[in-house]
């Protein structure tokens, strides 16, 4: 049962350049996330997505863009990286429909280094 | 931003039950509290969520308030392992998968 995967685990790239970061899950699972994680900010919400093809801004969404063609994968894609972007990013999913929400499963996570 | 206060750190004795407490003063009727915690470099794990009654699990249990102004997050018996950040995140349980909104967290430490 593998869950929910990130890739890569770690990753350095320089700025301008355009990464991607994939993360895929194995539950069928409605709805996906991705977070970022600075020290300091706690986590905080990039972008989600409630179904393949529906996706929603979350509260730091700048400079960044996805994509969900297939309900199992929701990369992640950095246009042209900058150094703010150093971080590390979780990918999380969840189911839909119950009452009270759904728990989130969380990815391992990316650390990137943006030099 | 986050509709929690938790205090910044915590310590515990290893085997005993750590009690970590969250206060959401302005949480409304239809919004639940969950529990999660990351250890060091891992993603967020759920732990245990309620709306207003006291709920237990493998992990954990859950007791709030009658006022749902505030709630304890209970680990009966706390090891080495528990050494994590837990955040407790109030979340509108009528709107569906409402992303999730971390504050900063508590840091309990379980020391041997």
């Amino acid at each position: 049962d593998a869950g929910i995967t990130q890739s890569p685990r770690y990753k350095i790239t320089e700025t301008g350049r355009q990464v991607t970061l994939m993360c895929h899950q194995t539950w069928s699972h409605s709805y996906m996330f991705w977070y970022r994680q600075d020290l300091g900010h706690g986590l905080r919400l990039i972008y989600y997505s409630a179904a393949a093809d529906i996706t929603d801004k979350g509260e730091v969404p700048d400079g960044y863009v996805v994509s969900r063609s297939k309900t199992e994968n929701f990369p992640l894609t950095l246009e042209s990286a900058t150094r703010s972007q150093t971080s590390v990013y979780f990918c999380a999913s969840s189911e839909s429909g119950a009452a009270g929400g759904d728990t989130q499963y969380f990815g391992p996570g990316t650390r990137l280094t943006v030099l | 931003d986050a509709k929690t206060t938790q205090p910044t750190s915590m310590d515990c004795a290893e085997g005993r039950a750590a009690n970590l407490p969250c206060n959401h003063s302005t949480i409304s009727g239809n919004e639940y509290v969950y529990w999660y915690r990351q250890i060091h470099s891992q993603g967020p794990q759920y732990i245990i969520h309620g709306l207003k009654n006291n709920e237990t699990n493998e992990m954990a249990s859950l007791i709030i308030t009658e006022d749902r102004k505030s709630s304890t997050l209970i680990l009966p018996h706390a090891t080495l392992r528990d050494t994590a950040v837990y955040y407790c995140i109030v979340r509108d349980g009528n709107s569906g998968n409402t992303p999730l909104v971390f504050g900063k967290g508590t840091r309990l430490s379980v020391i041997a």
